[in-house]
């Protein structure tokens, strides 16, 4: 059965602490995704990677980065962690057919105190 | 730029009855695919449905189908013989091809009510 796994099901950090979030794909895909998904706004793309070590900005990556080093892995980093950040996260991950739909993690609800 | 957009904050309908739920899209790319998800209030994202942009005819799924209107820009769900069951949020995605590196962006999704 394929998997994205995320690390957490729920954290809780304080203000101003560096947050690490982690997801694993297990299907050998190329395109990983991270969105934050708040309620009225929908899901809404933070970053996004084709290849290992590429990255690129979705529509809302202010106070956020990644990390893509291994193909498997792809990291949420949030340097500063601000109470505007208190979300749902989802991760993501698909082939490069464009046909091909995205396959989920289960979420991250990040309260940011 | 990419954008996706789903007008419809909220919509009820009658159990057995059909339904559509409006999305619109905009993208220079003419290579690019359109998605819908069923989100359940159990938070899993569900696969429903594919429109390719040179798919000729519209996508069905059991009782999903896609009322794609490629010149005006729009990819309505429609669900036939609504179900108790179908009582979610929906959201509208659009996924770029190769030259946008296969990007993928949600509308603000529209949440359906069914009555019984």
């Amino acid at each position: 059965d394929v998997k994205v796994t995320q690390s957490s099901r729920y954290l809780v950090k304080r203000t101003g602490e560096k947050v690490f979030l982690e997801c694993v794909q297990d299907m050998d895909h190329e395109n990983m995704f991270w969105y934050r998904q708040d309620p009225g706004l929908g899901l809404r793309l933070i970053y996004f990677s084709y290849d290992v070590k590429m990255k690129e900005k979705g529509d809302i990556p202010e106070g956020y980065s990644v990390s893509r080093e291994k193909k498997e892995r792809f990291s949420l980093i949030l340097e500063s962690a601000s109470t505007n950040q208190t979300s749902m996260y989802l991760c993501a991950s698909s082939s490069t057919e464009i046909n091909e739909k995205l396959f989920f993690g289960s979420g991250t609800q990040l309260s940011v105190l | 730029a990419q954008k996706i957009t789903q007008t419809q904050p909220g919509m009820f309908v009658q159990e057995k009855e059909a339904v559509t739920l409006d999305c619109t899209y905009d993208t220079s790319d003419p290579s690019y695919g359109l998605f819908w998800y069923k989100q359940p209030s159990s938070g899993e994202m569900i696969f429903l449905i594919y429109q390719g942009s040179y798919d000729q005819q519209n996508a069905t799924e059991g009782r999903y189908s896609l009322n794609f209107q490629k010149a005006r820009k729009s990819a309505n769900l429609v669900i036939s013989a609504s179900q108790l069951g179908d009582s979610a949020m929906y959201f509208c995605a659009m996924r770029e091809g190769y030259t946008g590196g296969f990007k993928t962006i949600f509308g603000a999704g529209t949440r359906l009510f069914v009555k019984a």
